[in-house]
């Protein structure tokens, strides 16, 4: 059982958009902690894709955007892509835990 | 660019020791926190331990506390993750990764290693 809770699986047809929740508790993203969203492809390594909550590293497209509202969080994806099918987890830092903590994952399916 | 290569993973039985390491570059290794997360087979992501730029701190997660041990040597630019008492249980791929942010509820993973299997088994 994963500290932050996102749905195992979402899904949505090329060009539609989709969101990603990460539901967390008043010990880590309602305790203002900050929540990241990294993408990881079959057999690689995650790739950071949103940090601060809502900021993209350069490269990453503005297709994606991340949103905090009290101690919840979300990943946006728009105009879905056949190449966005894949894993997502988001991350935040836990004040009760005294550690970083991750969702369990979710498996975005392309429709 | 910026660069992790893990190394040292490998198979050992259960109750045995291994050493991971993670040579860094293309950053200023001293200047930033580094730390390692773990993917079981078919599961998630599970942060595993952090250690400060200058080594001063350390954290660990509960699962791992008192058998694991991170270091890094700021000379060779290489961090460690030295596993003792290892368990079924922590069988997984492990990454290295860099940290960014001001403060530790701002931290997240900006750059991230291949990974390296470690797997427990008799």
């Amino acid at each position: 059982q994963s500290v932050l809770t996102q749905p195992p699986s979402v899904s949505g047809a090329p060009g539609q958009r989709v969101t990603i929740p990460c539901t967390g508790s008043s010990s880590n993203i309602g305790a203002g902690s900050d929540v990241h969203w990294y993408q990881q492809l079959p057999g690689t390594a995650p790739k950071l894709l949103i940090y601060g909550n809502n900021n993209r590293p350069s490269g990453v497209p503005d297709r994606f955007s991340g949103s905090k509202s009290g101690a919840s969080a979300s990943l946006a994806i728009t105009g879905l892509q056949a190449d966005d099918e894949t894993d997502y987890y988001c991350q935040s830092y836990d004040s009760s835990l005294s550690g970083w903590v991750f969702g369990g994952g979710t498996k975005l399916t392309v429709l | 660019e910026v660069q992790l290569l893990e190394s040292g993973g490998g198979l050992v039985q259960p109750g045995g020791s291994l050493r991971l390491s993670c040579a860094a570059s293309g950053f200023t290794f001293s200047t930033y926190a580094m730390g390692w997360v773990r993917q079981a087979p078919g599961k998630g992501l599970e942060w595993v331990s952090l250690i400060s730029g200058s080594g001063g701190g350390t954290y660990y997660a509960d699962a791992v506390k008192g058998r694991f041990t991170i270091s890094r040597d700021n000379s060779k630019n290489t961090l460690y993750l030295q596993m003792n008492s290892l368990r079924a249980e922590d069988t997984a791929v492990y990454y290295c990764a860099k940290l960014r942010g001001l403060r530790l509820n701002t931290w997240h993973f900006d750059y991230w290693g291949q990974g390296a299997l470690v797997t427990v088994s008799s």
